[in-house]
């Protein structure tokens, strides 16, 4: 069964203190794992596409690495305006996108 | 980019009525949208994919009859909540994944959402 679990659920960073999320997952042929940043009331925003382990993607402070169990979303030195939730989703042979639960990122100054 | 627009952003309505949500991809042509809900602080629930000219594939659980999905040309696919009550009330969002074989044909395009509220 495809699956997706991310975690922590929520996590209180300082403004620069770096950390990782992580979203681990199962699937029967992986066509995609993406990183999407949903603001509240808002759709989700397209951040990265991995596509194979040891592939790796950046943008400003934040970037995403896959292996063949899981993806890490690193964020370097964040900023109060890096908070938001952050969903993890996989794309499957069956052309479906599965959705993890999210992280929920609060960045303090 | 890619833009997906939906409206309405937000609707109210009395129970027994039904909601008319709409999802244009606004430069691009999708032959699928996928329609997601989502609870408060849960993620997003893959309610059904919606192919153009053809008819729209629930997710188990999801009752055809209740929602009413119609993807009548590229660019537009529409939700309809019939009947709605008030545990219809959800963040309704759609998603279109743009035709084509390159890698930017993986990607999900997602408006901004509905907020349904039945009274």
């Amino acid at each position: 069964e495809d699956q997706v679990t991310q975690s922590p659920e929520a996590l209180r960073l300082q403004e620069g203190e770096s950390s990782s999320l992580n979203c681990s997952y199962t699937v029967s042929g992986l066509r995609g794992l993406f990183w999407y940043r949903q603001d509240p009331g808002k759709g989700p925003e397209f951040l990265f596409t991995l596509y194979s382990a040891g592939e790796e993607k950046e943008k400003e402070r934040l970037k995403a690495t896959l292996t063949k169990k899981e993806s890490f979303l690193h964020i370097t030195a964040p900023k109060p305006e890096d908070s938001a939730t952050y969903l993890c989703a996989l794309r499957s042979n069956f052309n479906k996108f599965y959705f993890g639960s999210g992280t929920k990122l609060n960045v303090k100054p | 980019g890619a833009v997906v627009s939906q409206h309405p952003s937000w609707v109210i309505c009395k129970s027994g009525t039904s909601v008319k949500i709409e999802c244009r991809s606004l430069d691009f042509q999708a032959t699928t949208m996928f329609w997601y809900r989502q609870f408060p602080k849960q993620s997003l629930m893959l309610m059904a994919t919606s192919n153009e000219g053809s008819k729209a594939t629930y997710e188990q659980g999801v009752e055809k009859d209740k929602f009413l999905i119609n993807h009548a040309s590229l660019t537009l696919s529409t939700l309809t909540v019939t009947s709605a009550h008030p545990e219809d009330s959800s963040f309704y969002i759609c998603s279109a994944r743009r035709s084509g074989a390159d890698s930017g044909a993986n990607v999900l395009t997602f408006g901004a959402g509905s907020r349904l509220t039945v009274l």
